[in-house]
């Protein structure tokens, strides 16, 4: 089966500007993250959606971020203005259900100047 | 949320030495996985274990959930296995909460 697609790769931008990430699932997978990951870190769980519904986004700064996804399939993740902090590797996840394991896409690497 | 604590979060192995990597976590889970991320940051689904033992070429794991720890071996490494090794733990509300990781390098 074709895995998690994200884009892009690869991302600089200048602090303030707005940049926005595309994921695709898994066919058939109902659950989606995103994750954040810092260089060093482990990733933490910005937002969980259940088809298109929000499940979680209480680790989401809502002030600058917002994520959306439309139809229940493909996901879109946007900050809006960037900080130099937000610079990390963002990372898309999809699950069939409950117990059932997840699997991540290759991620955007973001760097903010 | 559950805590993951991952040790030792450095090793340094030579090639063909065995290895073992522990993951602790705080509650307890629904399920538990093994990544591991290589240099180019994708993280790769090693084992998919919420208990007992799973063997996968020279990698095994085994957990056990009663006493709330994880063990990930790896045996006879090779240069290909550097990178993190991250354990994730899935909450009863399925949230999945990694560990710091462990960063492994092998050398020839």
């Amino acid at each position: 089966e074709a895995g998690v697609a994200q884009s892009p790769r690869y991302k600089i931008i200048e602090k303030r500007q707005s940049v926005a990430f595309w994921c695709n699932p898994i066919s058939g997978h109902a659950t989606l993250y995103w994750y954040q990951q810092i260089l060093g870190q482990g990733p933490k769980l910005l937002i969980q959606f259940q088809n298109n519904g929000v499940v979680d986004d209480s680790q989401l700064p809502k002030d600058r971020f917002s994520a959306e996804r439309l139809k229940g399939v493909d996901s879109t993740l946007k900050i809006q203005p960037a900080k130099l902090e937000d610079s990390a590797v963002y990372l898309c996840a999809s699950s069939l259900g409950q117990g059932t394991g997840y699997t991540f896409g290759s991620g955007t690497r973001l760097t903010v100047v | 949320g559950i805590q993951v604590e991952q040790s030792p979060p450095d090793l340094i192995l030579q090639e063909g030495a065995n290895s073992t990597l522990r993951c602790n976590f705080s509650d307890s889970v629904n399920n538990l996985q093994w990544f591991h991320q290589n240099p180019w940051g994708q993280l790769i689904n090693l084992f998919y274990i919420p208990s007992g033992t799973k063997q996968n070429g020279r990698l095994s794991a085994t957990t056990v959930a009663t006493e709330r720890y994880s063990l990930l071996y790896i045996s006879s490494s090779q240069t290909t296995d550097s990178g993190v090794y991250f354990c994730a733990v899935e909450s009863w509300d399925y949230k999945l909460s990694f560990g710091a990781g462990t960063t492994v390098t092998v050398r020839a």
